[in-house]
């Protein structure tokens, strides 16, 4: 069974808008990751924030992460085109080794 | 090669063949992972390599499914007997270490279509 649950599972929205994605899970966790993927490609890494953490930036990402309601949030602002792609969230349970991912968040960014 | 490595890319097999997809991980990198990822789905956890052990095959379907690894390098994952419910994409990915899993490097994935 899948640890989080993305939401929306899809998202459409014009360059320059922001984007805003979801992510919950069921146990506690050691940190939760954030990953692209593009069209028939493998996954990229976007972001990795610590349970003990609640927010962390990158460039034009924005991630939050609330472990008292077992949840996160990616934000993409102002977004281009190029951000079109499905975005995942993964977890590793607390003495766990490896990554459980949601279903993802389709963004699609309309010219 | 600086990042992970699979083959084939694309695999069409008929029903009842046997197929072996195989994963060149990152130099160094000591854990190795294989996940398969159905058509417009998430990641379903098959298998973890902590160097050539593998301490958890808990996600592997069903008995026709196998894999290894050796050298503490290539990894090879076996499909005996495909089903048609077997077609996916077949994705490794590698970390610098299994312990407090950090980022995950993940290769371009092995389409498997069964006929």
């Amino acid at each position: 069974s899948q640890q989080g649950e993305e939401d929306p599972q899809a998202l459409s929205i014009q360059e320059g808008e922001n984007a805003t994605m979801n992510c919950s899970y069921k146990t506690s966790i050691n940190n939760l990751q954030w990953y692209r993927q593009n069209s028939g490609r493998g996954l990229v890494h976007l972001i990795l924030i610590r349970s003990n953490e609640r927010e962390k930036h990158s460039g034009r990402l924005r991630v939050t992460l609330d472990t008292s309601k077992k949840s996160s949030s990616l934000l993409i602002t102002a977004s281009r085109a190029a951000d079109t792609a499905s975005y995942f969230c993964a977890t590793d349970a607390s003495n766990d080794y490896k990554l459980s991912f949601g279903a993802g968040t389709t963004v699609t960014v309309r010219a | 090669g600086a990042g992970v490595s699979q083959s084939p890319s694309n695999k069409v097999t008929e029903k009842g063949k046997d197929v072996e997809l195989r994963c060149d991980p990152i130099s160094g990198h000591t854990a190795l992972y294989w996940y398969r990822q159905r058509l417009g789905q998430g990641l379903e956890f098959l298998i973890y390599f902590q160097g050539n052990s593998a301490p958890d095959k808990s996600g592997l379907p069903s008995d026709r499914f196998s894999a290894e690894r050796t050298g503490e390098s290539v990894s090879t994952l076996t499909i005996q007997r495909t089903q048609q419910e077997d077609s996916a994409v077949y994705l490794c990915a590698s970390s610098p270490t299994g312990l407090n899993t950090g980022e995950l490097f993940f290769g371009e994935g092995s389409r498997l279509t069964v006929l």
